[in-house]
C-alpha cells in the first residue's frame, strides 16, 4: 500500500519569493506522482504529474516538481509566487497497477503582499 | 463542456436522516470516485467504480453506499447520517489507466446536526 506525507500544513510566503512544498511518499512498488491544487471553494485540478523519464517535471502556472527516488520525495517549487497562488496543494500517488489516487493531507500556501 | 457535476452543492441534515449525493460526468470516463475532505486529513477515498457495473470500497466506506447507475452517473448514499459524516464530498472521474489525470467536481458541503 502507498502513503503520502506532506509535512507542512501551512506555508506563508511573501509575494515574489520562492517557495517549496514538500511531499514524501512510501511504496514498495513503482509509483506515479501528482500534484493537485484546490482554490477556495473549488474542486481539485491537476498541476503536474510524474510518470517516467526526466525527474524534473514542469506544470501549469510556473510550478515544477522534482522526483527523487532515493529520498522518495516529490517536492513542488515555484521561483516567484503571486497572490493568486494562494490555495491548498495536494500531493498524490498511484501505483502502476491501480488508478486509485492516494492523497496527502495537503499544504495551504498563503501568499502575502 | 461541464466536466464533473455534483448536486447539491450544500446540504444540512439531521442525525438519522438519509440522502443521496448525485454525480455525473460527460467525458466518457470509465472510472468514477467518491472522496471526502476533512481538515488536516486531505482527501480519503470512500468508494470507487472502475467501470460501469462495478463498485469497490475505498479507505473509509462505512456508513455509505454507492450506485453506478450508468457510465455517466455515480451516486453516494448516506442511509442514516451521523455528525461524523460532516465533510466536503468530491466526486471525480478518470480514464481507467494508472497514469491518468482525475477530474473533480466542485464538491458538496454536507453538515449533519
Amino acid at each position: 500500500a502507498q502513503s503520502v506525507t506532506q509535512l507542512d500544513s501551512q506555508v506563508p510566503v511573501f509575494e515574489e519569493a520562492p517557495v517549496e512544498l514538500r511531499c514524501n511518499y512510501s511504496s514498495s512498488v513503482s509509483v506515479y506522482l501528482f500534484w493537485y491544487v484546490q482554490y477556495p471553494n473549488q474542486g481539485l485540478q491537476l498541476l503536474l504529474k510524474y510518470l517516467s523519464g526526466s525527474t524534473l517535471v514542469k506544470g501549469i502556472n510556473g510550478f515544477e516538481a522534482e522526483f527523487n527516488k532515493s529520498q522518495t520525495s516529490f517536492h513542488l517549487r515555484k521561483p516567484s509566487v503571486h497572490i493568486s497562488d494562494t490555495a491548498e496543494y495536494f500531493c498524490a500517488v498511484s501505483d502502476h497497477s491501480s488508478y486509485k489516487l492516494i492523497f496527502g493531507s495537503g499544504t495551504r500556501l498563503l501568499v502575502r503582499p | 463542456n461541464a466536466g464533473v457535476t455534483q448536486t447539491p452543492k450544500f446540504q444540512v441534515l439531521k442525525t438519522g436522516q438519509s440522502m443521496t449525493l448525485q454525480c455525473a460526468q460527460d467525458m466518457n470516463h470509465n472510472s468514477m470516485y467518491w472522496y471526502r475532505q476533512d481538515p488536516g486529513m486531505g482527501l480519503r477515498l470512500i468508494y470507487y467504480s472502475a467501470s460501469e457495473g462495478t463498485t469497490d470500497k475505498g479507505e473509509v466506506p462505512n456508513g455509505y453506499n454507492v450506485s453506478r447507475l450508468n457510465k455517466r452517473e455515480f451516486s453516494l448514499r448516506l442511509e442514516s447520517a451521523a455528525p461524523s459524516q460532516t465533510s466536503v464530498y468530491f466526486c471525480a472521474s478518470s480514464e481507467a489507466r494508472p497514469n491518468t489525470e482525475a477530474f473533480f467536481g466542485q464538491g458538496t458541503r454536507l453538515t449533519v446536526v
